[in-house]
């Protein structure tokens, strides 16, 4: 199983950059790399998901290295909203859906 | 659309009783899934369903039965409630495949709270 490490907490300010790293070791050939995000009482939403190389969306970009190990999330020019619990998330090809497992989450506390 | 529901919103039990929690999804996938999320544990699998009449263990399956009897509704049954049970429970749902399509998305959450 691809299990995964993420730092506990992350501080930051309005209008900075924001990277969370999450390391999978153990990442499998077919699994994707899958970031959610958790606000309070309510249930993880998606973020955005990627394989190899970089992916963005308009919320955010995703950084793989070629030795798929580890992921970085990429939050540019973050505001007090964006104060929540990101997950990183492998796994989830095809029928292996058994293998999802969550890591516990990076808390991000963004301050005025 | 309302996407993934999940009934009851919040329940307490006496340990030693029984219940079952409910998801409906309107969205037509054909995968779904139970967590379990506990402070600093993060959300743990505990069974999924790859399709109608089909279900499978996940991480922490021990004292939880499932069926997915319909396409759009998957049970969560406590046969015996312990304290070790309470929790937040999520249900999901996603399409199958890699990639985009394997996007979750998840219901509001059930808190359970066993004595």
């Amino acid at each position: 199983l691809a299990k995964t490490t993420q730092p506990i907490s992350m501080d930051s300010y309005e209008g900075q950059e924001v990277n969370i790293t999450c390391s999978h070791n153990n990442i499998a050939t077919n699994d994707y790399i899958t970031w959610y995000q958790q606000f309070p009482s309510q249930g993880p939403r998606f973020i955005i998901q990627g394989y190899k190389t970089k992916v963005t969306n308009e919320v955010a970009s995703l950084f793989i290295p070629a030795d798929r190990k580890s992921s970085t999330l990429s939050l540019p020019r973050v505001s007090l909203s964006d104060t929540a619990v990101y997950y990183c998330l492998v796994g989830g090809y095809g029928g292996s859906q058994g293998n999802l497992i969550f890591g516990k989450g990076t808390k991000l506390s963004v301050k005025p | 659309n309302a996407g993934v529901t999940q009934t009851p919103k919040f329940r307490v039990l006496k340990t030693g009783q029984s219940m079952t929690l409910l998801c409906a999804q309107d969205m037509n996938h054909e995968y779904m899934y139970w967590y379990r999320q506990d402070p600093g544990m993060g959300l743990r699998l505990i069974h999924y369903s790859v399709g109608e009449g089909t279900t499978a263990k996940g991480e922490v399956p021990d004292g939880y039965n499932v069926s997915r009897l319909k396409k759009q509704n998957f049970l969560l049954g406590l046969e015996s409630a312990a304290p070790s049970q309470t929790s937040v429970y999520f249900c999901a749902s996603s399409y199958p495949g890699q990639g985009p399509n394997n996007e979750q998305f998840f219901g509001p959450g059930t808190r359970l709270t066993v004595l």
